[in-house]
């Protein structure tokens, strides 16, 4: 799987839009980017994924570059509860086959910090 | 909506002492993992299961060992437990079609005193 890289921490005001960067150059065209976030001590929690186009759902919005080289997340309106380490990740999808595919490879995220 | 079970939610045991770990996927899901997260690491994947079949192994020590049963749930068994295994573990759940995204469970903390 392709590797990604996010900046150590960030920091957000609440109320605020909280923008996550991520590149991941070296990625093929049949992988996917992921973003989950892990609040402390809890599960990873799946936020949203994306191929090519841009994705949103009721948590976030995700823009990925034409090139696919970096993505990047936004939490329109950040809260207290948005605190959380968030984690970009890049999958093979369903449909490339092999025995590969299925498992998410945690690497270093970005610690989300959202202050009053 | 139902999510990803696991059992116990805390486990404390000895060194050389055995545990087994429990996962209910979320139902219909087929494919089931286990990750360990250590104290401050980032979750390590160990192994998955596909109708019942181990599809995948990441660093998994050959002191554990997992299975999935004929009603998808998944039990992490582990051995000759030592201090460092003392972690997070997580189970999470999907279906292999459709790129569907891994739902994890909120783990068992285990000790090992």
């Amino acid at each position: 799987d392709a590797k990604t890289t996010q900046p150590p921490s960030m920091d957000c005001a609440e109320g605020r839009a909280a923008n996550l960067p991520c590149n991941h150059s070296t990625i093929s065209g049949n992988e996917y980017v992921y973003w989950y976030r892990q609040i402390h001590s809890q599960g990873p929690q799946y936020i949203i994924h994306g191929l090519k186009n841009n994705e949103t759902n009721e948590m976030a919005s995700l823009i990925i570059t034409e090139d696919r080289k970096s993505s990047t997340l936004i939490l329109p309106h950040a809260t207290l509860r948005d605190t959380a380490v968030y984690y970009c990740i890049v999958r093979v999808a369903a449909n490339a086959g092999g025995t590969s595919y299925g498992k998410l490879t945690f690497g270093q995220g970005t610690i989300l910090t959202v202050h009053p | 909506a139902a999510g990803v079970i696991q059992s116990p939610r805390h486990l404390i045991k000895e060194k050389r002492e055995t545990a087994t770990l429990k996962c209910y996927p979320i139902p219909r899901h087929d494919t089931v993992y286990w990750y360990q997260q250590g104290p401050g690491q980032d979750p390590q994947f160990l192994i998955s299961f596909y109708e019942k079949m181990q599809s995948d192994k990441g660093s998994i020590p050959d002191r554990f060992s997992a299975q999935q049963f004929s009603d998808y749930h998944s039990e992490l068994n582990m051995s000759s437990l030592e201090l460092g295994d003392s972690a997070l573990y997580f189970c999470a759940s999907s279906l292999r079609i459709d790129n569907s995204p891994l739902h994890f469970g909120n783990g068992t903390r285990l000790t090992v005193t």
